[in-house]
């Protein structure tokens, strides 16, 4: 089944420890995305990748890392959680530049820093 | 800046009542414009999108926005609503560097 899927899809944890949540697609798509959405501010774009080894910043990028090694995998990590960076996190991949290609959306992982 | 506004939070319609949800483009925002659609507990769903060949753009489940220029617009329809509408919805642009922008979503509510 063609899928976008998030790991883990409900996370607590403490200020200042490190963390990432995984993403991976089996569609063979070359583009993925990481979203956070909050009440009120709908989704904001943290960050986005083309193809392999290719990131660019989006709307809201400080205090999160990414990485594209592999075209299937686009984990998020955050070096050092603060509280405000609770929130519902969702990545999506399309097959090309969205544009053309529809986006599809994994599940979301829902993160709580304390 | 690039952003889309959406006008009005919460709507709530009868069933079988037109629905309108309404977006706003910022004029330096390209012809792309989106709308998803996401049920409680899910992630988004396209709609439809906009990308210049047509100003009346048809989508899925009814669904239908029309982009208007002038207006500056990209308001989302339905004709008929149904018990199964009820959902947030997103208007969405793209940039010409493959960034996204969305509106702060408008909570739709089908009352029977």
């Amino acid at each position: 089944e063609a899928q976008v899927t998030q790991n883990p899809r409900y996370l607590i944890t403490v200020t200042g420890k490190k963390l990432t949540v995984t993403c991976s697609q089996n569609m063979n798509h070359e583009y993925m995305s990481w979203y956070r959405q909050d009440p009120g501010l709908g989704l904001r774009q943290i960050y986005y990748s083309m193809n392999v080894e290719v990131t660019d910043k989006g709307d809201v990028p400080e205090g999160y890392k990414v990485s594209r090694k592999e075209k299937r995998n686009f984990p998020l990590i955050l070096e050092s959680p603060s509280p405000n960076q609770t929130s519902l996190y969702f990545c999506a991949s399309s097959r090309g530049t969205p544009s053309r290609y529809e986006q599809y959306f994994g599940p979301g992982t829902r993160l709580t820093v304390t | 800046a690039q952003s889309v506004t959406q006008l009005g939070s919460h709507v709530s319609v009868s069933e079988g009542a037109l629905v309108l949800l309404r977006c706003n483009y910022s004029s330096s925002v390209p012809p792309y414009l989106f709308w998803y659609v996401q049920y409680p507990n899910q992630g988004l769903q396209l709609l439809l999108k906009y990308t210049s060949a047509a100003t009346l753009v048809k989508g899925i489940n009814g669904f239908e926005a029309e982009f208007k220029k002038s207006e500056t617009s990209f308001h989302l329809t339905k004709p008929s609503a149904h018990m199964s509408d009820a959902a947030e919805y997103f208007c969405a642009g793209l940039s010409t560097g493959n960034q996204f922008y969305f509106g702060t979503g408008t909570s739709l509510t089908v009352i029977p």
